[in-house]
């Protein structure tokens, strides 16, 4: 499945680094998702963007901030991160328009912070 | 709140062995489920997904789920595995609204395969 795409894959940046994870979308979807994925825990939902506008944000701390410039690209900017932040960040993407959206994924980036 | 419960951790079947992976959900409507799988390394794939009618749903790589609502059950399923089904499966449970769709996700099986 190419139709989600994420870069880069490996990530390792230190705990005072500046650095952006990017996902598009080649689905024609208008609504875009970013999870964190940590060992033995569930996929944890952390935003949700509908038509570029912000929809959810499940009380994400304030070194995560998203940016979705428009409704093929979705960024998570990361800023002072803490090593329990090490894990696979997942997008996602939907079409919003239908009540049977299913959600498609990306690959993940594995991010470690040290 | 929706929720989803997989009892099964790791589970390990032989080559050519049936499977099935437990889901159970709490949801207070009729749930959208989805079976998702994820090999090392790798994001999640959409394995299969029952919104309503048939409750027997077929779904690629040979797996199907049925969809048991007096059992709040959607137990996936495959006849014969092949090595390359070792990986790990989401079960997962949307809200049927119109929008915003919000999936919850079980806390995932582990499938290994032994020759």
């Amino acid at each position: 499945e190419t139709g989600v795409t994420q870069t880069p894959r490996h990530l390792v940046m230190g705990m005072t680094n500046k650095k952006s994870l990017k996902c598009e979308q080649h689905l024609g979807h208008n609504a875009m998702y970013w999870y964190k994925q940590s060992a033995k825990k569930p996929l944890e939902l952390m935003f949700v963007y509908n038509f570029k506008e912000q929809t959810e944000n499940n009380s994400v701390p304030s070194r995560f901030s998203p940016e979705c410039p428009n409704s093929s690209h979705l960024f998570l900017h990361l800023h002072t991160l803490q090593p329990e932040d090490s894990a696979l960040y997942l997008c996602a993407s939907s079409q919003e328009d239908r009540d049977t959206d299913t959600q498609y994924f990306g690959p993940g980036t594995r991010l470690t912070v040290l | 709140a929706q929720s989803v419960t997989q009892p099964d951790i790791h589970i390990t079947v032989s080559e050519g062995a049936s499977l099935e992976l437990r889901c159970n959900y709490s949801y207070g409507a009729t749930p959208y489920l989805f079976w998702y799988v994820q090999s090392p390394g790798q994001g999640l794939q959409l394995l299969l997904k029952y919104f309503s009618g048939d409750t027997l749903v077929q779904g690629i790589k040979g797996f199907e789920a049925e969809f048991k609502r007096s059992q709040s059950s959607f137990n996936l399923r495959k006849p014969s595995v092949h090595w390359s089904d070792a990986a790990e499966y989401f079960c997962a449970v949307g809200r049927s609204n119109f929008g915003n769709e919000k999936l919850t996700f079980g806390t995932g099986t582990r499938l290994t395969i032994i020759p």
